[in-house]
């Protein structure tokens, strides 16, 4: 079936160091993928997201980009601030299962000052 | 406030008894999804309704069932509790079938003792 896999967590930078979390997928089809942030004692907020191969996401400093040949969808922040200290989600939606969301099991980031 | 309103934020009820969930979706959404988040299982797709008619179906306990009522509004109903149902359960809602993301509400928090 359908899967997403992430880089284990936690991840540890400092403040202003470039962040890159990993996130591959298995899946049938053109699934399209997203990522979701999830801050502490929040639900999850969409942060970006991709519908078709070579398709770049990007919000807030924060890019990944639909590569079908590598089933990758990394996400990547050229300077990360504390504020961007949360958990992050890669998931993909496939095309034949109405809206169901596969998530990967999250990675924890902390921005240390 | 995302727009999609969860209630209670926190159940705390014994093994073998019912309760349940309420979820109102962002207004204008027709579908709403319901979520598992526990530590060992991560993210896990319960149901998907679309504007009453159940759309999508993942795995989701027997003892659990949910529906979506003429004003959109869902309840996911917990029967028959055991300890491992602890859990943090989302609700999520989207226009459509999910295909530019959810809008997730900050979840019940349900522990079962």
């Amino acid at each position: 079936g359908d899967s997403v896999t992430q880089m284990e967590g936690p991840v540890t930078l400092s403040e202003e160091a470039f962040l890159t979390i990993n996130c591959t997928y298995t899946a049938t089809g053109y699934p399209s993928l997203f990522w979701y942030v999830q801050y502490p004692g929040e639900g999850l907020q969409l942060l970006l997201k991709a519908t078709k191969a070579d398709d770049k996401g990007s919000n807030k400093g924060f890019e990944a980009t639909y590569r079908k040949e590598t089933t990758s969808f990394h996400l990547e922040k050229g300077s990360v601030q504390v504020s961007d200290s949360a958990v992050y989600f890669c998931a993909l939606k496939s095309n034949n299962q109405g809206g169901k969301l596969i998530f990967g099991q999250g990675t924890e980031l902390s921005v240390k000052p | 406030d995302s727009g999609v309103t969860q209630t209670p934020k926190h159940l705390i009820t014994a093994t073998g008894q019912r309760v349940t969930l309420r979820c109102s979706p962002r207004s204008g959404d027709l579908s709403v999804y319901w979520y598992q988040q526990s530590l060992d299982q991560g993210l896990q797709f319960l149901i998907q309704y679309y504007n009453g008619e159940e759309r999508a179906k993942g795995n989701i306990l027997e003892r659990f069932s949910a529906q979506q009522f003429p004003d959109l509004h869902s309840e996911l109903n917990l029967s028959s509790l055991e300890l491992g149902d602890s859990a943090l359960y989302f609700c999520a809602s989207s226009p459509g079938d999910g295909g530019f993301g959810y809008t997730f509400g900050s979840g019940t928090r349900l522990t079962v003792v």
